[in-house]
């Protein structure tokens, strides 16, 4: 089955620095993929959608220049959130949709991002 | 725009019964589909079951099955014979073929009493 591998699972930056998530599906091309935010015991928001080779959309209230995100290859999406703050601690995950199968979504196991 | 609805925070039933999760959703594209997807604490999302907007018929997984009223914009899920590992979160989500996006309800949590 479509497996999609996301590393760190978890990581404890201090304020000021850069943290880099990737997210890599493993044995299928994903043409599209998603990163979402998940604050503690609330929804997945969407953060922004990535397609391999352009720059990514971007949702509403969503500082791009703070989350940086970079699809260059079909099996690889990277989220790097510059000049992180306390306030950037949150759970990420990321999703990859199967290339060709417009509703087939697999989701990465989550990033923990703590920022001290 | 895409909004899903789910106006139950918390569900709780007793094992071997029956619960059903409500959810609603607005959209005005007529290509979408609709999804439950399960969240353990492990946080791993984990799909329950989809249904597509042009299909009529319910779909249903083993215990898991979905009442899907098109017009009242409702998908609800029901799981019966409710089992201890069925205990998660539980997120309704709606994507369409124009928006290309996924999008999530609020979320239940569901507990399963012994």
């Amino acid at each position: 089955g479509a497996v999609v591998s996301q590393h760190p699972s978890w990581v404890i930056c201090k304020s000021g620095t850069s943290v880099k998530i990737e997210c890599r599906s493993l044995d299928f091309q994903a043409t599209t993929m998603f990163w979402y935010r998940q604050f503690p015991k609330q929804s997945l928001m969407l953060m922004a959608t990535s397609n391999e080779g352009s720059k990514a959309t971007y949702e509403q209230g969503v500082e791009k220049d703070k989350f940086l995100i970079n699809h260059a290859s079909l099996t690889l999406s990277t989220l790097t959130v510059t000049s992180a703050h306390p306030e950037d601690s949150s759970f990420y995950i990321c999703s990859a949709r199967l290339s060709g199968n417009r509703y087939g979504y697999t989701f990465g196991s989550g990033t923990r991002l703590t920022v001290v | 725009a895409q909004t899903v609805t789910q106006s139950q925070p918390e569900m709780s039933v007793q094992e071997a019964e029956t619960v059903t999760l409500s959810c609603t959703y607005d959209t005005s594209e007529s290509d979408y589909y609709l999804f439950w997807y399960k969240q353990p604490p492990s946080r791993q999302m984990i799909l329950v079951i989809r249904q597509e907007a042009y299909k009529q018929q319910n779909a249903t997984e083993n215990r898991f099955s979905v009442n899907f009223q098109k017009a009242a914009k409702s998908f609800s899920l029901k799981i019966s014979d409710s089992q201890l590992g069925d205990a998660a979160m539980y997120f309704c989500a709606e994507t369409s073929y124009n928006t290309d996006k996924l999008i999530f309800g609020t979320g239940t949590r569901l507990q399963v009493f012994p």
